[in-house]
């Protein structure tokens, strides 16, 4: 079946780098543009950008513009989304999703959760 | 950025009786190509989110027929034609006409 695994949760320290893994399976990975959203404790959804895993193009909001880089390795069905500089109103859940016909997210990974603490 | 507003953002519903969520945008969601790109997606207790309508009113596969969306241009509307126990959770409107994609707040539904 479909599915989308996730790394580990992450305590990291204020100004550090994050990196999130997130392995494809059931599907053909290079047909399928993936997200990355996230979700502070207790807030709503964030969407970060998003990254073609067949050329590695990537599109990311303006907000992390600068600190965030998506990539991806095909031949382990993986993407990565790392995040630099960190602060700790970066600590959140961070999700994968795979993309759905230009017009939402269809699988979701069940997230990692980002700590930022001094 | 556009910006997605929804009503209410906690909805009490009695077993059994509809439930209804607004979400406004603060521009036509109508994109280039002709369609609009607006998103519904139901978030459990403790879960990822899940997709339950696209394009304002197509449901997403194995999404049960209470469920259901309409609107146009910046109003739409998710309505749950009679709540049942699982559908405790809070519900995102999502547009995808334009990057950033962008969601509402949330409206969080459950039980009376």
């Amino acid at each position: 079946q479909v599915q989308l695994v996730q790394s580990g949760a992450e305590v990291k320290k204020p100004g550090a780098s994050v990196k999130v893994s997130c392995k494809a399976s059931g599907y053909t990975f290079t047909s399928y543009y993936m997200h990355w959203v996230r979700q502070a404790p207790g807030q709503g959804l964030e969407w970060m950008g998003i990254i073609n895993p067949s050329g590695g193009s990537t599109s990311y909001a303006q907000k992390f513009q600068g600190r965030v880089t998506m990539t991806r390795d095909t031949s382990t069905s993986t993407v990565y989304m790392e995040l630099s500089s960190l602060r700790s109103e970066d600590t959140a859940v961070y999700y994968c999703a795979r993309d759905f016909s230009s017009a939402s997210m269809d699988v979701w990974g069940k997230g990692t959760t980002v700590t930022v603490s001094s | 950025d556009i910006v997605m507003t929804q009503t209410p953002l906690s909805s009490p519903v009695t077993l059994g009786q509809p439930a209804s969520i607004s979400c406004r945008s603060s521009q036509s969601l109508v994109h280039s190509d002709g369609n609009t790109y607006l998103s519904w997606l139901q978030q459990r207790p403790g879960q990822p989110p899940r997709l339950l309508i696209y394009k304002i009113s197509n449901r997403f596969s194995g999404v049960p027929d209470r469920f259901s969306g309409s609107g146009a241009g910046t109003d739409f509307t998710l309505k749950i034609s009679r709540v049942e126990a699982e559908d405790v959770g809070v519900y995102y409107c999502m547009q995808a006409t334009q990057f950033p994609w962008t969601f509402g707040q949330g409206t969080k539904v459950e039980i009376k």
